[in-house]
């Protein structure tokens, strides 16, 4: 059925280094992978996304990478900051009109 | 974000009692989602609408019932309430199906 899988659920990195988190989707029509941060007691925010017409997208110190062939797509965090601490989830199109989360990622930042 | 609301932000209530929880767009949206989230479960989608009067359901919609009958205004409603149904609740509305999705406060709801 329709999945999408997410790891690690927890990450902890020293500050200053990077961070990477991977998902693999099931669903080989999926076409749009958004990416959402959500901080402690507050809403998720998208903060990048990718479509399946690009291998990779940047936005400063974060970037998806895609690999359809593989069927899955990661996020990158380069020099992590205490304001990176956050729950993050990996998402996937779905058919035409839904997106499926993945679990969620939880990642301290460690001083 | 004053575009999306969410009411109430909070409720407990008793099982096999009714509750509704209102969300509330002004963006004009076509798209609107209901999600749950657990610990351990992420964000799983309950509903969904593609406009008004076109719903859909997502991957929990058992014991669960949305209508929208106006573009602005998608309810979700539990209508026997049971405790598995403990959760924080989150609605969301997106331009587009492929689009960012910007997510509501979330009512969090407790049943006793």
């Amino acid at each position: 059925g329709e999945n999408v899988e997410q790891h690690p659920s927890t990450l902890s990195v020293q500050e200053g280094d990077s961070a990477v988190i991977k998902c693999t989707y099931s669903d080989s029509a999926s076409n749009y992978f958004p990416w959402y941060k959500q901080e402690l007691g507050k809403r998720p925010q998208l903060i990048i996304d990718i479509r399946s017409n690009v291998g990779e997208k940047k936005d400063q110190r974060i970037a998806v990478t895609l690999n359809k062939t593989a069927k899955h797509f990661s996020l990158h965090i380069t020099e992590t900051q205490p304001e990176d601490s956050a729950v993050y989830f990996c998402a996937a199109s779905m058919g035409d009109d839904k997106i499926i989360f993945g679990k969620g990622t939880r990642l301290h930042i460690l001083p | 974000d004053a575009g999306i609301t969410q009411s109430p932000r909070y409720k407990i209530t008793e099982t096999g009692r009714q509750v509704t929880l209102m969300c509330h767009q002004t963006w004009s949206h076509s798209y609107m989602f209901w999600y749950r989230q657990d610990l351990g479960h992420g964000l799983r989608l309950i509903y969904y609408s593609a406009a008004a009067d076109i719903t859909d359901k997502g991957e929990v919609p058992d014991g669960y019932v949305v209508s929208r009958s106006k573009t602005e205004n998608f309810p979700l409603t539990l209508e026997s309430a049971t405790r598995s149904q403990t959760s924080v609740y989150f609605c969301a509305t997106a331009e587009a199906a492929k689009n960012i999705q910007y997510f509501g406060a979330g009512t969090r709801l407790s049943v006793l």
